[in-house]
């Protein structure tokens, strides 16, 4: 079984600064790992993802992630943040079953 | 652009009357995927197609049933919506995870209401 642990329920950042998004991952074989974003009455919006290729995984809109293997951690940055960054941030799991695990979210408010 | 489609993108329905969201694709994926998500929480699974085979969640109510004509179009029935069925309905796709895993490309949702 897997699952995944978002370390922050909620960040807030002011605009410019840097963004970290804390995962944690359990998982008993090599994992593929994904981080979505969610705004207000959206879908989800595929970030990044690591599917056992390189360790740092870029992403959209300046997002970034690094997986650690001996730490079981996926955390996700961004060197500078947007007021449009603003929104709910996922990470996410996928199973031997192609099923997802979801993390609680981490919500991220950005302060002008 | 290839996308996930839900229609309507909000739904107003009376307490015990059946409704039926809908959802289409264009991106050709086999796979198609229901998530329940309620306010401040994480999507839940309530069932998905690979291709034609239904497979159900363990804890998915029987209230909540679904149908998939054809590759493009999947659809989610609430035969006697309850009050606490109102919540963000999501759809997802992804390709065959026999070509390794993949994504899941998700539509913007219905959001239900029940009065």
């Amino acid at each position: 079984a897997q699952s995944v642990t978002q370390l922050d329920s909620h960040v807030s950042v002011s605009e410019g600064t840097p963004v970290l998004l804390r995962c944690n991952y359990s998982s008993s074989y090599s994992p593929s790992l994904f981080w979505y974003v969610q705004h207000p009455n959206k879908g989800l919006q595929l970030l990044l993802k690591y599917t056992s290729a390189a360790t740092l995984v870029k992403g959209i809109n300046g997002f970034e992630a690094e997986f650690k293997k001996s730490e079981t951690s996926f955390h996700l940055t961004k060197p500078s943040a947007h007021m449009s960054d603003a929104a709910e941030y996922f990470c996410v799991v996928s199973g031997s079953d192609y099923k997802l695990s979801f993390g609680a979210g981490t919500t991220v408010t950005v302060r002008a | 652009d290839a996308m996930v489609i839900q229609n309507p993108r909000y739904q107003v329905t009376q307490f015990g009357k059946p409704v039926t969201l809908s959802c289409s694709q264009t991106l050709n994926h086999n796979v198609m995927y229901w998530y329940q998500q309620k306010s401040s929480q994480a999507p839940k699974l309530l069932f998905h197609y690979y291709d034609k085979d239904f497979n159900n969640e363990a804890d998915t109510p029987d209230n909540f049933q679904s149908r998939r004509p054809n590759t493009s179009f999947c659809f989610l029935d609430i035969r006697s919506p309850g009050l606490g069925d109102a919540a963000m309905y999501l759809c997802a796709t992804s390709s065959s995870p026999r070509q390794g895993f993949q994504p899941q490309h998700f539509g913007d949702g219905t959001r239900l209401s029940i009065l």
